[in-house]
């Protein structure tokens, strides 16, 4: 079964700094990769995402991400953020190659904390 | 946005009353799914669907079931609600198996 890892519960940034937030994900086959951003007591928007092709992925809001098979990982980057980017930030990863549920596998989240 | 609307937004249940949630879509999409999100554990997959009548299982299932008799609705029930079932309930949707989802606003359910 998939599975993945977002090592950071909280992260604490200044405004305009650059930010970085760590997704590992355990997935046999090729993965299809995504990053989603929760607002409090909003539902869930996708930022991007990754099926295949180029590795570096742009997404909405200045967000990229970057796809490393080696290292299993799929890392969401902002060269400056905004105090509107406080948030909760979820990596997932979707399973469709057959067997198992199709639906995403999420990991636990990462609390994006701006300060002044 | 897409048009994924949820009702009801909140609501508060004893224990051992029947609840049932409703999603409802206007985008047409084939594929439709219930999570909860819960501290810590980030959205985990309850059941999906990928046709009028046509549903499976996903990870937390066990207290739940679900129905799809219309393209657009997609209906989560807890037969009897336990307090182990309170949680924010999403439904996505997506056109393919292998498109992106796109979530409604949450449901809030609260069993006392």
């Amino acid at each position: 079964a998939q599975s993945v890892t977002q090592p950071d519960i909280h992260i604490t940034v200044s405004e305009g700094a650059s930010l970085e937030l760590r997704c590992n994900y355990s997935y046999g086959a090729t993965p299809y990769l995504f990053w989603y951003v929760q607002s409090p007591g909003q539902g869930l928007q996708l930022l991007l995402k990754y099926f295949s092709g180029d590795t570096l992925v742009q997404g909405i809001k200045g967000f990229e991400a970057e796809f490393k098979r080696s290292q299993s990982s799929f890392n969401l980057r902002k060269p400056s953020v905004h105090w509107s980017d406080a948030a909760e930030y979820f990596c997932a990863v979707g399973s469709y190659s057959g067997g198992g549920a199709d639906g995403l596998t999420f990991g636990k989240g990462t609390h994006l904390i701006i300060q002044p | 946005d897409a048009g994924i609307t949820q009702s009801p937004r909140h609501k508060v249940t004893e224990t051992g009353t029947p609840v049932t949630l409703r999603c409802h879509q206007t985008e047409n999409h084939r594929y439709m799914y219930w999570y909860r999100q819960d501290p810590g554990h980030g959205l985990r997959l309850i059941h999906y669907s990928y046709g009028v009548k046509d549903t499976d299982k996903g990870e937390v299932s066990d207290g739940y079931s679900v129905s799809r008799s219309k393209t657009e609705d997609f209906l989560l029930t807890l037969e009897s609600a336990t307090s182990s079932q309170t949680s924010v309930y999403f439904c996505a949707i997506s056109e393919a198996r292998s498109d992106e989802q796109y979530f409604g606003p949450g449901t809030r359910l609260t069993v006392t």
